[in-house]
This record gives C-alpha cells, sequence and structure tokens, in this order.
C-alpha cells in the first residue's frame, strides 16, 4: 500500500519556468489538499478538492492551479515561477472532510532561481 | 472559525524528562483535534487524534494528550522523552472546516 506518492522529489526552476506536481493516492480517500511548507510558518493550504471534478482555493492560492480530473490525482501546477515559490510542497488526502485525519505525501522540494 | 496556537516554536528537553507540547484552539463548533509528528524530510504522520469519545486520548510512541474544553486545550504530553522523538510537532483543528495547523514546535532532546 503505497498511501499518497508524491512526484517529482526534488526540482529546480528557472524564474518563469512552468511545472506541474503529481500527488496520487490509493486509498479511495475523497478529499485532497496541497500544502506549502516554509520555516516558522507551519502549513499552509494552498488549495484542495472535495471530490473528483472539484477544487477549491485554500489560504494561499495565489501562483497556483489545481486539477483533479481522476479520483486518485490531484496535480498542483505553476504557470509563471517565482522565487517566492520556493518551499516544500507537501499533498494530503483523507477519506472525507475536516473530521478524518489527513495521510501525507513525503513532500517536493522547489527551489526557484 | 479556527485556529490553532504553538507555545514555543522549540522545546529543549533532556532524554528521560517529561515532554510537554502546548496548543490551544478555537472553533465555533466541536472541535476535532489531531497531532502529528514530522521527521527530516519526511511528510506529516498522525500521532493522535480527538474525536469526542474520550477526553484523554493515547497516541503512538508513547504519547497522549487531554481535551480540555474549558481551557481550548489539547497539549501533547509523554513520561520520558527519547532521542528518537527529536522532530518536529504539529496540532490541527478541524470539525466543520479544512484542518487547520499550528506552526509546529520543534522538540529537542538532550543526551
Amino acid at each position: 500500500n503505497a498511501g499518497v506518492t508524491q512526484t517529482p522529489k526534488f526540482r529546480v526552476l528557472k524564474t518563469g519556468q512552468s511545472m506541474t506536481l503529481l500527488c496520487a493516492q490509493d486509498m479511495n480517500h475523497e478529499y485532497m489538499y496541497w500544502y506549502r511548507q516554509d520555516p516558522g510558518m507551519g502549513l499552509r493550504l494552498i488549495h484542495y478538492s472535495v471530490g473528483e471534478g472539484t477544487t477549491a482555493k485554500g489560504e494561499v492560492p495565489d501562483g497556483y492551479n489545481v486539477s483533479r480530473l481522476k479520483k486518485q490525482n490531484f496535480l498542483l501546477g505553476l504557470e509563471s515561477a517565482a522565487p517566492s515559490q520556493t518551499s516544500v510542497y507537501f499533498c494530503a488526502s483523507s477519506y472525507k472532510g475536516p473530521t478524518q485525519p489527513q495521510h501525507f505525501g513525503d513532500g517536493t522540494r522547489l527551489s526557484i532561481l | 472559525a479556527q485556529s490553532v496556537t504553538q507555545l514555543g516554536s522549540h522545546v529543549s528537553v533532556s532524554e528521560g524528562a517529561l515532554v510537554l507540547l502546548r496548543c490551544n484552539y478555537s472553533s465555533s463548533v466541536p472541535p476535532y483535534l489531531f497531532w502529528y509528528v514530522q521527521y527530516p524530510n519526511q511528510g506529516l504522520q498522525l500521532l493522535l487524534k480527538y474525536t469526542s469519545a474520550a477526553t484523554l486520548v493515547k497516541g503512538i510512541n508513547g504519547f497522549e494528550a487531554e481535551f480540555k474544553k474549558s481551557e481550548t486545550s489539547f497539549h501533547l504530553t509523554k513520561p520520558s522523552a527519547h532521542m528518537s522523538d527529536a522532530a518536529e510537532y504539529f496540532c490541527a483543528v478541524g470539525g466543520s472546516y479544512i484542518p487547520t495547523f499550528g506552526r509546529g514546535t520543534s522538540l529537542i532532546v538532550h543526551p
């Protein structure tokens, strides 16, 4: 049972480049989330999804887009990367909503030069 | 609305000493509370969760937390720290809204 898998694990981009982070879960969870983690800031919610085909904005959505075409996958896109988006990105999933614990991936470390 | 405050960004203890990590929450509905642990270069793992069944919740690795409604607190404790407990700990509150995380407390364990 793989749980939540994030790809890639590391990436270096130049300012203005685009990329997509992939999150896949094999637990048939309805809810999926994208967070960023920065020193001293804890986890900040970027976008989330309450089911296949749905997405919603979180606390810090600007500069990011998401899609959930399949229940098991949640994609996070950066259309034009900026140095301020240098961070560690975590994907999580939960069986249902806010009353359930979340399962996290191991993160993607992204540097924007 | 909901929020979480973790008191102390760093807590330092000696091996074998009591561990106490503080978490206070606010919530407009009965809360669901969680503690997660994050080891270096890993994602968060669930330590324990409060879902109103019992106020004292036991988790993995000898940790436990007590829900105190009157104090709006959910502090995490462990009677005797081990070197392997050194990690970042996050408190989170859920319920009607997407879970909100505290900023985390780094636990440092000295030999």
